[in-house]
């Protein structure tokens, strides 16, 4: 089974608006974090947030925030007022348990187009 | 801070020959060094994670005689893939965990190989 889905190959939206990219996770690891990262075209890895297993509130960062529904096992990314320099791959990744030799899991990624 | 160098950004090489990718933590210790590989619009697969000191432990189907990890140092960590073929074209990313919880990992830029 997979341990990161996300659901949507490419999703389109219009400058200014809002965008929610889609990711559910799989683990049975009671403390784990989760991620979003954002790769352009050039292939950095840009992180954008983070939300771990026991944080109460969701996480939020400039015009990202993170909706997290812990029963859902989903971690959503929504996207304020979009930009055209948003247009670019995104990554929902996992982290389970907190050891250091723990690598991220990432899900197969949606690339976000904005147009003006 | 928490800067992983990744050299080179990319290479072109003949069918048969080797390659040598480097990453290094310019301003923290990386204890333990992640290796990614990724084809075009495509997930992050994780290949091996590597150890200073230690032999790197691999993914299921990685060929650890074909990509050979080296961490001798709590700075370097290189990655070589030997008599390579035109498929194993993709590009290679780095990434170490780092203290703040927040970021969580930080990731080199990047190496785009073609086999030719």
């Amino acid at each position: 089974a997979q341990k990161i889905t996300q659901t949507q190959p490419g999703m389109f939206v219009q400058e200014k608006e809002a965008v929610t990219l889609d990711c559910t996770y799989d683990t049975s690891d009671p403390s784990y974090g989760l991620f979003w990262y954002k790769q352009p075209s050039s292939g950095e890895m840009i992180f954008l947030i983070y939300q771990g297993s026991y944080d109460q509130q969701n996480a939020t960062e400039g015009r990202y925030s993170l909706n997290f529904q812990k029963a859902r096992k989903s971690a959503n990314l929504v996207i304020s007022a979009s930009q055209l320099g948003d247009s670019a791959m995104y990554f929902c990744a996992m982290r389970e348990g907190h050891q250091a030799g723990t690598a991220l899991i990432f899900g197969k990624g949606t690339t976000l187009s904005v147009s003006s | 801070g928490a800067v992983v160098s990744q050299h080179p950004s990319w290479v072109i090489c003949k069918s048969g020959t080797s390659v040598k990718i480097e990453c290094r933590s310019l301003d923290f210790q990386a204890t333990t060094m992640f290796w990614y590989r990724q084809f075009p619009k495509q997930s992050l697969m994780l290949m091996a994670t590597s150890n200073e000191g230690s032999k790197a432990t691999y993914e299921q189907g990685v060929e650890k005689d074909k990509f050979l990890i080296n961490h001798a140092s709590l700075t370097l960590s290189t990655l070589t893939v030997t008599s390579a073929h035109p498929e194993d074209s993709s590009f290679y990313i780095c990434s170490a965990r780092v203290r703040i919880a927040s970021e969580g990992y930080t990731f080199g830029s990047g190496t785009r190989l073609t086999v030719v």
